[in-house]
């Protein structure tokens, strides 16, 4: 069972490039989020899709934007990168907006970006 | 602002050892306080509280909340050096079910 899946898991950008991060969950869950993670901060919500076919912004959402492509999968796009947005990227999901009664997010593994 | 404030940043301790680990938060319209075990990679959840007092466990884990003193502890007693990790707290808002995280604390514990 692979749960939430994200590609890529490591990429170097020189500033100004593009890129897309993808990702997919196996769980039938309604609702995903990407985030962002520094060194020293918590985890901050870029964007999340509450369910198919709506997005919303969330905390930091400057320089990003986001595709709900079907109920499996949400893309986060950086247009073009900034060192700023150096960072580890995660991708989450779960039933339905926020932690329900369970209080479960399922995470995927994280991507590396560094932008020179 | 809403904030959660985790303390100590990083905690090493010897095997054996009992650490606390804690949690402090103001938010404007609490709904849940979770925390998270982040390992190399994805953070996995651990626990989810929404009552004062009431202490969830799970084997070597435990947490309570304290509504009245916004804040909350995690409890490791009997470490093991699996329990080396950055233990994450996260509070979820009524308002739009949005959480915001501490920058956790780092926990290694030496054999």
């Amino acid at each position: 069972n692979a749960g939430v899946t994200q590609t890529p898991k490591f990429q170097v950008l020189k500033t100004g490039q593009s890129m897309t991060l993808q990702c997919a969950q196996d769980m039938n869950h309604n609702s995903m989020y990407w985030y962002r993670q520094d060194p020293g901060m918590g985890l901050r919500l870029i964007y999340y899709s509450a369910s198919e076919g709506t997005t919303d912004k969330g905390e930091v959402p400057n320089g990003y934007n986001v595709s709900r492509l079907n109920k499996r999968e949400f893309s986060l796009r950086l247009e073009s990168a900034a060192p700023s947005q150096t960072s580890v990227y995660f991708c989450a999901s779960s039933e339905a907006l926020g932690t329900g009664n369970t209080g479960e997010l399922f995470f995927g593994e994280g991507s590396r970006l560094t932008v020179l | 602002e809403d904030k959660v404030v985790q303390s100590p940043l990083s905690l090493v301790v010897h095997e054996g050892d009992t650490v606390t680990l804690n949690c402090s938060y103001e938010v404007t319209n609490f709904r849940s306080l979770l925390w998270y075990k982040q390992e190399k990679k994805a953070p996995t959840f651990l626990f989810m509280l929404t009552s004062s007092g009431i202490e969830k466990k799970s084997g070597r884990l435990s947490s309570i909340l304290d509504k009245k003193e916004l804040s909350s502890i995690l409890n490791i007693t009997a470490t093991q050096t699996g329990d080396s990790a950055i233990y994450l707290c996260a509070v979820e808002l009524y308002s739009n079910y949005q959480l915001i995280w501490g920058a956790g604390t780092k926990l290694i514990i030496k054999p």
